[in-house]
């Protein structure tokens, strides 16, 4: 069966700092993999989408960029984090042509 | 206009009653309808999908997509405290790439 895997849990991060969050699946190949914010009162906030290896679509501009340098693997960065950066990310994967969505534990991330 | 709309609630209930949550959704081409399921501090699961109009039931829930109003629901039969949670709806986009989700509905299931 497939398994979705997100760290670190949880992360407290001064203002400035460079963010590192690491996604992997294990238990099926080719995944379309999916980064979201979720914010109080905000919903889920697609903020980046991977068909495969090196192939990132960007939905919303800001200070985070995504990688895919595996087939299952997806990593968010940040060169210097905003106060407003803060949130629950979550990654996602899904397989198929009706997309259905599974997604991982979540990042929580507090930006001081 | 939002594309997918969804009243946040709360929304308190007594144990065994009969849950309805609701979504309105805006781009008449949208055809695929997932609800998600959302515990504190977890990432959603994936309950339910449909496609197009029509219902689909598993267990205690269904889910009812009208194409012609634009509504999407989640019918919860007899509740349990164990289905407190924030249910999330979402549609697949027109270009088939992304699920667009509505902010949720928090759900309290009281014994």
């Amino acid at each position: 069966s497939q398994t979705i895997h997100q760290w670190p849990a949880t992360l407290v991060q001064p203002v400035g700092s460079p963010l590192s969050l690491e996604c992997t699946v294990e238990g099926t190949s080719n995944p379309n993999l999916y980064w979201y914010r979720q914010a109080a009162g905000r919903g889920l906030q697609l903020l980046f989408y991977s068909v495969g290896i090196g192939q990132i679509s960007s939905e919303v501009p800001q200070n985070l960029s995504a990688s895919r340098p595996q087939d299952r693997q997806f990593i968010l960065s940040s060169k210097k984090l905003l106060l407003s950066d803060s949130g629950f990310y979550l990654c996602a994967w899904s397989v198929g042509p009706y997309n259905e969505q599974f997604f991982g534990p979540g990042t929580r991330l507090t930006v001081l | 206009q939002k594309e997918v709309e969804q009243d946040p609630g709360p929304l308190s209930v007594p144990e065994g009653a009969i849950v309805s949550l609701n979504c309105t959704y805006s781009n008449s081409a949208f055809q695929y309808f997932m609800w998600y399921r959302q515990y504190s501090r977890k990432g959603p699961e994936l309950l339910m999908y449909t496609y197009s109009s029509g219902n689909k039931e598993d267990g205690r829930f269904t889910a009812q997509v009208d194409k012609s109003s634009k509504y999407i629901s989640l019918f919860i039969r007899d509740s349990q405290p164990s289905d407190s949670a924030t249910y999330l709806c979402a549609s697949l986009n027109q270009a088939g790439t992304a699920l667009i989700f509505g902010k949720g509905t928090t759900l309290s299931v009281s014994s």
